[in-house]
């Protein structure tokens, strides 16, 4: 069956850097677009960022544009977060999702990321 | 980006029916049919139950249903059953490789 497995998170400090994976398997990974989607505590969900299937289109929410980056290795079936700069908004759990057109099909359990001091 | 709107809370005694609002923009989901649902319980990842406005996945109960009118689409849940007791949460293609999702609906199942 499809899981979506996100790893990497933890408690750092603001300024500092994190990198997020999440690890694929059960679809064809290739095929579909990939999002990072992210929950506050006890907060609502909100979008982060997108990956075409091959690559070829990148955006993000205005929130993380110029700190994060999204990646993803189809060989290895997964997706990367790179995360700079962090700031204490950025806490939140981190969902993996997958998208075959525009809503979100699969998604992972999440990784929760802290920054703090 | 701003977050589509909708109310805090909604609720509903067993067997009765609650409908949920998500109002947007002509911008996000006046301008496609891509809104989609998505149920949320305490400590679970979310759920897709509703897809370009109106369709449902495999597998979710057709006692859910969804529209759009306009810059506002709904969620109704019909037949209410205490496991729906949840979070839920629209979303829509805002253009340009963008999404935006709503604020957030409590369903109470009485």
């Amino acid at each position: 069956q499809v899981q979506l497995v996100e790893s990497g998170g933890g408690v750092v400090q603001p300024g500092r850097s994190l990198r997020l994976s999440c690890a694929a398997s059960g679809f064809t990974f290739r095929t579909y677009g990939m999002h990072w989607v992210r929950q506050a505590p006890g907060k609502g969900l909100e979008w982060v960022a997108l990956i075409w299937n091959d690559g070829s289109n990148i955006n993000y929410s205005d929130s993380v544009k110029g700190r994060f980056t999204i990646s993803r290795d189809n060989s290895k079936n997964t997706l990367y977060l790179q995360m700079n700069s962090l700031r204490a908004e950025d806490t939140a759990v981190y969902y993996c999702v997958a998208v075959i057109s525009f809503y979100f099909e699969y998604w992972g359990q999440g990784t929760l990321v802290t920054v703090s001091s | 980006q701003s977050a589509l709107t909708q109310p805090p809370s909604a609720s509903g005694s067993p067997g009765q029916s609650v409908a949920i609002s998500c109002t947007g923009t002509s911008s996000d989901v006046g301008g496609y049919n891509y809104v989609s649902w998505y149920q949320q319980h305490p400590g679970k990842a979310p759920k897709l139950i509703i897809y370009d406005v109106t369709k449902r996945p495999s597998g979710v109960p057709d006692r859910f249903s969804g529209s759009k009118s306009g810059n506002t689409a709904s969620l109704t849940v019909s037949g209410l059953q205490p496991e729906d007791d949840a979070d839920y949460y629209c979303s829509s293609y805002a253009g340009s490789h963008i999404f935006v999702f709503g604020s957030g609906t409590k369903v109470t199942v009485l």
